[in-house]
């Protein structure tokens, strides 16, 4: 089975802050990655898929890159907003594995 | 506009058995892989179980295999999750939610905003 992880687990940031969160495959899964954000009670919202494709609506500060077993998610400019956990998930291979989640939270 | 809805949650003892439903409208609910994700209190995001658009394949989580089956009924636009020998762990928020596919996999781009299942005696 392919294993998701991702760091830091946890982070605090000020508004306007650069965020940048690293999301690891245990093998390469191409560019089969997508990234979502949660808000406490909510449900998941889809954020990037295709490892760098922003789903519509998603503000441009949010970029993504990556390919085989290495990804990166980035906020450029943190805004109250955007205080959330984010999960990537690998959709190479059914089994559909979400990351272990980073919290994103007020310095 | 594009709408999950998820029902039939509750407080079962272990053991026993549950079915949840999602019911969808604003998109073509038969042409679509509509997927389970389920989230413990307090924990991350677990995959659960995907249905192909006809129902011709189903694909399970290892934590449920065995126990829980997905269906979908496409006359009545509606996704269903059987859910059998329930244990404590299975305790969670659980989100239908709709597959987008594109050139790199699928992705899930809407999500219902879910029932909560409580396993306990």
């Amino acid at each position: 089975d392919i294993q998701m992880t991702q760091s830091p687990s946890s982070l605090s940031a000020s508004v306007g802050d650069r965020v940048t969160i690293t999301c690891r495959a245990s093998q390469s899964i191409s560019n089969y990655l997508n990234w979502y954000q949660q808000k406490p009670g909510k449900a998941p919202k889809l954020l990037v898929y295709a490892a760098s494709t922003l789903q519509s609506g998603v503000p441009s500060r949010f970029s993504a890159s990556g390919s085989g077993t290495d990804f990166t998610l980035t906020i450029s400019s943190l805004q109250p907003e955007d205080f959330a956990t984010y999960y990537c998930q690998q959709s190479y291979r059914t089994g559909f594995v979400f990351g272990p989640g980073t919290k994103v939270d007020i310095k | 506009q594009v709408q999950l809805v998820e029902s039939g949650g509750g407080v079962v003892q272990p053991g026993r058995s549950l079915r949840l439903s999602c019911a969808a409208s604003g998109f073509t609910f038969k042409n679509d892989g509509i997927h389970w994700v389920r989230q413990a209190p307090g924990k991350g995001l677990e995959w659960v179980a995907v249905i192909w658009y006809d129902g011709s394949n189903k694909y399970y989580g290892d934590s449920v295999k065995g126990r829980f089956t997905i269906s979908r009924d496409n006359s009545k636009n509606t996704l269903y999750l059987q859910m059998n020998s329930l244990r404590a762990e299975d305790t969670a928020v659980y989100y239908c939610a709709r597959e987008g596919l594109g050139a790199s996999g699928i992705f899930l781009d809407y999500w219902g905003q879910g029932t909560l299942v409580t396993v306990s005696s």
